[in-house]
């Protein structure tokens, strides 16, 4: 089955900085590739995602890019606000639309 | 957007009784609908595929007869914890699938079992 690897576990950086998140997933069958943003105790909610067609999408402040060759994926955010801060999730799925998650980054701003 | 509900948020119940979470999507019909499972600080473990008319899909170790999950229509999937157990206690997430691959999750319910 498919397993998606996440780095790194935890991430500071202050306030208007960048912050990248690196992932990588080893089934060559996945095409899409969504990221989540969790608070604690609430739902994940869904960001950005990418499918495999497509090398690069942007969302204001949010990226994600895509390898398919080297099979690995990241979550680029630019001007780093401390809202935010929380667990950043990706995701990588197949055509029986099942979502491995990585293992998690927690994020935080610091002001 | 696609919104997604589940109830209860929240639930505490004693050694050995069962608990029955709902899954709603409210604003659209759901055919596929998956339940989650988060521990403390970890990641989402997908438990099982619920698929509407048809019998759920479990992943390996997920024990079948413990997890029964009824996805009677299309905008309903139910999980019921059998006989639980403390290390049953867990975050449980519902989601949905809205259009291709696309998944928008429920609130979450907090078990927690004595």
């Amino acid at each position: 089955g498919e397993n998606v690897e996440q780095h790194p576990s935890t991430l500071s950086v202050q306030e208007g900085d960048s912050a990248v998140i690196k992932c990588t997933y080893s089934d060559s069958a996945s095409n899409y590739f969504p990221w989540y943003k969790q608070e604690l105790g609430k739902r994940p909610q869904l960001i950005i995602d990418i499918r495999s067609n497509v090398g690069e999408k942007k969302d204001q402040r949010i990226a994600v890019t895509l390898n398919k060759t080297a099979k690995h994926f990241s979550l680029h955010i630019t001007e780093t606000q401390p809202e935010d801060s929380a667990v950043y999730f990706c995701a990588a799925s197949g055509s029986a639309r099942q979502l491995t998650f990585g293992s998690g980054t927690q994020l935080t701003v610091l002001p | 957007g696609a919104v997604v509900s589940q109830h209860p948020s929240w639930v505490i119940c004693k050694s050995g009784t069962s608990v029955k979470i709902e899954c709603r999507s409210l604003d659209f019909q759901a055919t596929t609908m998956f339940w989650y499972r988060q521990f403390p600080k970890q990641s989402l473990m997908l438990m099982a595929t619920s698929n509407e008319g048809s019998k759920a899909t479990y992943e390996q170790g997920v024990e079948k007869d413990k997890f029964l999950i009824n996805h009677a229509s299309l905008t309903l999937s139910t999980l019921t914890v059998t006989s639980a157990h403390p290390e049953d206690s867990s975050f449980y997430i519902c989601s949905a699938v809205v259009a291709r691959d696309t998944q928008y999750f429920g609130p979450g319910t907090r078990l927690t079992v004595l």
